[in-house]
């Protein structure tokens, strides 16, 4: 079975400066998807950014952009020039290119972003 | 913009009462799940639905049940609720394409005393 590690519980960040958050996963599929995943303190989670497994180029969006190592299956997230409302659990997530229709998550990263 | 509505933001319910746990997407998605979110547990799906009255068993069922009449509404239902069942419920719906995101709802705290 997948399975999807988020090594850090916690992450603090100083406004206005880049953090990485790492994520790792297990699979003997070869073709896959990647997703990171936002939930501030409101509750509601909301995508980030989506990476599928075939494609090389690292996927971009505005200041969030990911290092995705197929071969480490390490897919980290990088948000750039962080802001206040950065600040909430962020969830990696892995969906197999198979039957299965579920995602399996992370147990999820705490960011705090200090002004 | 995608809309997952879920009845309640916060329930409290006693041990042995039957519980219902609403969720409504307004998309026309095929796909619906029902997460629960715990502390350093992320989150784990409890069931999901491909279509209507089309349901498969997730990580951790057992305790639940669910229900699809139709299809933007996808109820998820304790039969007797416990204490180990105070969590946090996460209903989702997504497109058939396999690489949608999942569309969440705000959440349902729910807490059995």
């Amino acid at each position: 079975a997948q399975t999807v590690t988020q090594s850090q519980p916690e992450m603090s960040v100083q406004e206005a400066e880049t953090v990485t958050l790492s994520c790792t996963y297990d699979t003997s599929e070869s073709d896959y998807y990647l997703f990171w995943y936002k939930q501030p303190p409101s509750r509601q989670m909301i995508l980030v950014i989506r990476q599928e497994a075939y494609k090389q180029q690292n996927a971009t969006e505005n200041r969030f952009s990911v290092n995705f190592q197929k071969a480490a299956k390490s897919f980290s997230l990088k948000i750039s020039d962080s802001q206040l409302g950065d600040a909430a659990m962020y969830f990696c997530a892995y969906k197999g290119q198979g039957g299965s229709e579920k995602l399996v998550f992370g147990k999820g990263t705490k960011l705090t972003v200090n002004p | 913009d995608v809309k997952v509505t879920q009845s309640s933001r916060y329930l409290v319910k006693r041990t042995g009462e039957k519980v219902f746990l609403e969720c409504v997407q307004d998309m026309d998605h095929e796909n619906m799940f029902w997460y629960r979110q715990d502390p350093g547990l992320g989150l784990r799906l409890i069931y999901f639905s491909y279509d209507v009255k089309m349901k498969e068993k997730g990580d951790i069922p057992e305790g639940y049940s669910v229900s699809r009449e139709k299809k933007e509404r996808f109820s998820l239902i304790l039969e007797s609720a416990s204490t180990n069942q105070t969590s946090m419920y996460l209903c989702a719906s997504r497109a058939p394409d396999r690489n949608s995101p999942l569309h969440f709802g705000n959440g349902t705290r729910l807490t059995v005393t």
